[in-house]
């Protein structure tokens, strides 16, 4: 079965300070990865994808993700983060095959809170 | 503003009733998606429809029915309410079935 894991709900850190929160997944054939974040009362934000190509994605609001495809990981960094950047992110894969094919599975989200 | 419109934003019903969620997706997109998104479950997807058709089913109950219009908005429509069915529930809509999906701000949905 394809899924997704962030395994802390919670990541804490001071303004400034580089970032990173983490994914993992599980998927048959090549994946398909995106970030997305969620601002209280809002909707989801997408923020970066991974297809093909370079390991090292760039995205909006100075994010980036790595893809290892050893590690099966897919983790979100930023170098320096904003207080503004406290919110909600998940981790997402594409389901590719079969019947469900452009569904997005999400991780359960993790709460990213970003101290002054 | 992702260009998804969802109506209305809240909704506040009692059990036992029917509601009926709007979903106006981006220009050009054929593909919509509903999601659920609560405490417990997280978000789970519910439907996909592609072009006016139905193309995938997730976890939604037979109580839970959707289409998309000729127009390609969507409707998503929730019978026999129950308490736990209050969460809120977004859709979301995209060009190809590999694209990123756009969001909407979601129906927030509570069943009293």
């Amino acid at each position: 079965a394809q899924s997704v894991a962030q395994p802390e709900d919670q990541v804490n850190v001071a303004e400034g300070n580089p970032l990173t929160v983490k994914c993992t997944y599980s998927v048959s054939g090549n994946p398909y990865l995106f970030w997305y974040v969620q601002y209280p009362n809002r909707g989801l934000q997408f923020l970066l994808k991974y297809i093909t190509g370079d390991n090292l994605v760039k995205g909006s609001y100075g994010f980036e993700a790595e893809f290892n495809k050893s590690q099966t990981s897919f983790h979100l960094k930023k170098p320096s983060a904003l207080v503004s950047d406290s919110a909600l992110y998940f981790c997402a894969v594409l389901l590719a095959y079969g019947g469900s094919q452009g569904n997005l599975i999400f991780g359960k989200g993790t709460k990213l809170s970003v101290k002054p | 503003d992702s260009g998804v419109t969802q109506t209305p934003k809240h909704l506040i019903t009692a059990t036992g009733q029917r509601v009926t969620l709007r979903c106006s997706p981006r220009s050009g997109d054929l593909s919509v998606y509903w999601y659920q998104q609560s405490l417990d479950q997280g978000l789970q997807f519910l439907i996909q429809y592609y072009n006016g058709e139905e193309r995938a089913k997730g976890n939604i109950l037979e109580r839970f029915s959707a289409q998309q219009f000729p127009d390609l908005h969507s409707e998503l429509n929730l019978s026999s309410l129950e308490l736990g069915d209050s969460a809120l529930y977004f859709c979301a809509s995209s060009r190809y079935w590999n694209t990123e999906a756009f969001f909407g701000q979601g129906t927030r949905l509570t069943v009293v």
